[in-house]
């Protein structure tokens, strides 16, 4: 039974740039979080999507959206990069909005 | 908004100790749960305890949901136990999820 996986597990972009970034989702499940990790820092919430729907979102600008698949797998776009967009970029998936989350490995996204 | 706040922020024990990690939360949740950060960044999920008390072998944790607060023990310590610990709650009135800052925690061999 595979876990969540996510893809690339490292990026370098340069400003002004735009990044996809890609998760498939645990077996079985069908919500996936997005999540993004400063470094020393607890990760904070980007948006959940569930039925391909983004149901939750936290205080990020609209440079940050997404998008599910009939699969449940989903991608994060960022538009217009900034320095402070470096960052690891966390995946996790759960059945249901509300139950145990399961994490991917992660993106590292750097950017110059 | 809801704060969620961990601690001690560090902590840093002989292999063999014990260990109770604290979180606290201001407002009412759906749910909470604790997962731990290894040196490579992968989460691993711990418990999920919106309430009571579960047990997993040398960890367990406590959610007294009514005074929002968890606990999470951890009894004689591993190295491999070392890494960060967060609690994440979701948020009741609109189900957004909170990471707390997180307790970082070095076992001394």
């Amino acid at each position: 039974d595979a876990g969540v996986t996510q893809s690339p597990t490292h990026l370098i972009k340069t400003r002004g740039q735009q990044v996809t970034l890609r998760c498939s989702p645990k077996s079985g499940h069908d919500t996936v979080s997005w999540y993004q990790q400063a470094l020393g820092q607890g990760p904070q919430f980007i948006f959940q999507y569930y039925e391909e729907e983004e149901r939750q979102r936290g205080n990020f600008p609209d440079r940050f959206s997404g998008h599910q698949f009939p699969n449940y797998s989903s991608e994060l776009n960022v538009n217009a990069l900034l320095l402070g967009d470096s960052a690891l970029y966390l995946c996790a998936s759960s059945l249901g909005r509300l139950e145990t989350q399961y994490f991917g490995p992660g993106t590292r996204l750097l950017v110059l | 908004g809801i704060q969620v706040e961990q601690s001690p922020p560090d902590l840093i024990l002989q292999e063999g100790a014990n260990s109770t990690l604290r979180c606290n939360f201001s407002d009412s949740v759906n749910n909470l749960q604790w997962f731990h950060q290894n040196p490579w960044g992968q989460l691993i999920n711990l418990f999920y305890i919106p309430s009571g008390t579960k047990q997993n072998g040398r960890l367990s944790a406590t959610t007294v949901a009514t005074e929002r607060y968890s606990l999470l023990y951890i009894s004689s310590s591993q190295t491999t136990d070392s890494g960060v610990y967060f609690c994440a709650v979701t948020m009741n009135r609109d189900d957004k999820i909170i990471f707390g800052k997180g307790t970082r925690l070095h076992i001394l061999p």
